[in-house]
């Protein structure tokens, strides 16, 4: 692996599914983020980690969770998908919470 | 609130030169970023400004002035492949970014 990864790359999903957005880093940044990117819209924050065993929310968090088990891995989850989660995900991690954000190539979900 | 604008769209021609704009109102600074993003790919990193004046970087300059709330990026000699979004993003007082809506940047030959 060089840099982030993310998987599915694309995705078609039923209203009411799971799905978790997988994202890995081997950078050993410590901080991670989960962006969406819609038309006409700058990139939203969904949710962030400053450092694997925290994290936080940020400006667009409800419907969707994270956990950081480990330095590595910062997986997305929507429990229950809605129509309006259809977007394109980020995301991106940073040596600190300071520091240049570098972005993963994106997963595009389209919620039917 | 939290606001960045930029540009919807530009359109410039090759060989040429051509100027971003960005102007911020945030809560907080901590230093702005501009991002170039082609059709169907992820944010590439470009530029950061923390302090006042031009950060030169090969064909590509990025501006600050902190007390207007303002910042340009500056292409030289356009090549076809500049053809993508450009986005401004400031860090706030929070270390979040806040992001424009970005700038779509058409090259014609």
């Amino acid at each position: 692996i060089a840099g982030i990864t993310q998987a599915p790359t694309s995705q078609i999903l039923a209203a009411g599914r799971r799905m978790t957005l997988r994202c890995t880093q081997d950078m050993r940044h410590n901080a991670m983020y989960w962006y969406r990117q819609d038309l006409g819209l700058g990139l939203r924050l969904i949710h962030y980690s400053n450092t694997a065993g925290t994290t936080g929310k940020g400006e667009v968090p409800d419907g969707y969770s994270v956990s950081r088990a480990n330095t590595d891995d910062f997986p997305l989850t929507l429990a229950s998908a809605v129509p309006s989660q259809t977007s394109v995900y980020f995301c991106a991690s940073g040596l600190t919470s300071t520091d240049t954000q570098y972005f993963g190539p994106g997963t595009r979900l389209t919620v039917l | 609130g939290q606001n960045i604008d930029q540009p919807t769209e530009m359109t410039a021609t090759e060989g040429a030169i051509v100027q971003i704009n960005c102007t911020y109102q945030t809560s907080g600074f901590n230093g702005l970023f501009w991002y170039q993003q082609h059709a169907g790919e992820a944010p590439t990193f470009l530029s950061y400004n923390v302090l006042d004046g031009l950060e030169e970087k090969g064909r590509f300059s990025s501006f600050l002035s902190r007390s207007k709330g303002y910042s340009y990026l500056l292409l030289k000699e356009l090549q076809m492949k500049d053809s993508a979004s450009y986005l401004c993003a400031v860090m706030d007082s929070n270390y979040q970014l806040i992001w424009g809506a970005g700038t779509k940047l058409i090259i014609k030959p």
